[in-house]
């Protein structure tokens, strides 16, 4: 399976800052998603990272909040714009190679906001 | 949307015992079920998956059931060990992989040693 790595692996934020998290994997993919997963909660989807076109947002989730980019078939970033101490998270990138059978997760970013 | 139930949310076992999660779907439409293991500070990881076309899936200590009809899937985790220690998800999906995966809320698993 591809080797997923994200960046930074941990944060400390202040609130009203923005963080954008960078998700690499060493072959290409065909989809890339972003997920969110709250102090022992489980896993919501923030959107998938669409290559070369805008982000599909999942209810709940806004552009302006956590823009998304995907350049090519083998990186993205997420943005958390304007954070707050309810963002405090981790943030996996997952992806779904070949013919999209499985999601596979990147190490998470644990982000926490004072 | 799709909503998944999952239950329980904590489950102790003695080694070598067995144990099972179930999970409930809303939507029939799905047909891709897979089941991750979280240990804690990791990643979620796929130990096994199962699509609607099949009733069962085994992979040596590990087996998934669905029941379509019922709108229920279940793992089933035989001789348990203390490194089966961890939080387990199931998800739905309908299509692998390219589409949004609904994951339910979990289960801790405890094997006591």
């Amino acid at each position: 399976s591809a080797v997923i790595s994200q960046k930074p692996s941990r944060d400390i934020c202040q609130r009203g800052t923005s963080l954008t998290i960078q998700c690499q994997v060493d072959s290409q993919v065909t989809m890339m998603f972003w997920y969110r997963q709250q102090p022992g909660q489980s896993l919501t989807l923030i959107a998938t990272a669409n290559q070369g076109s805008e982000a599909t947002y999942e209810s709940g989730f806004v552009i302006d909040k956590f823009p998304i980019s995907r350049p090519n078939l083998t990186f993205s970033t997420l943005t958390v714009s304007n954070m707050s101490p309810e963002d405090s998270s981790i943030y996996l990138c997952s992806v779904a190679t070949g013919t999209g059978e499985t999601q596979y997760f990147g190490p998470g970013t644990r982000l926490l906001v004072l | 949307g799709e909503n998944v139930e999952q239950h329980p949310s904590t489950l102790s076992v003695q080694e070598g015992d067995s144990a099972v999660i179930k999970c409930t779907y809303s939507d029939s439409a799905s047909n891709y079920f897979p089941w991750y293991k979280q240990e804690l500070g990791k990643r979620p990881q796929l130990i096994i998956d199962i699509r609607s076309n099949v009733g069962e899936k085994k992979d040596q200590r590990i087996a998934v059931t669905l029941n379509k009809t019922a709108k229920h899937f279940s793992l089933h985790i035989t001789e348990t060990q203390p490194e089966d220690s961890a939080v387990y998800f199931c998800a739905a999906s309908r299509q692998a992989g390219a589409n949004n995966l609904f994951f339910g809320t979990g289960t801790r698993l405890t094997v006591i040693p």
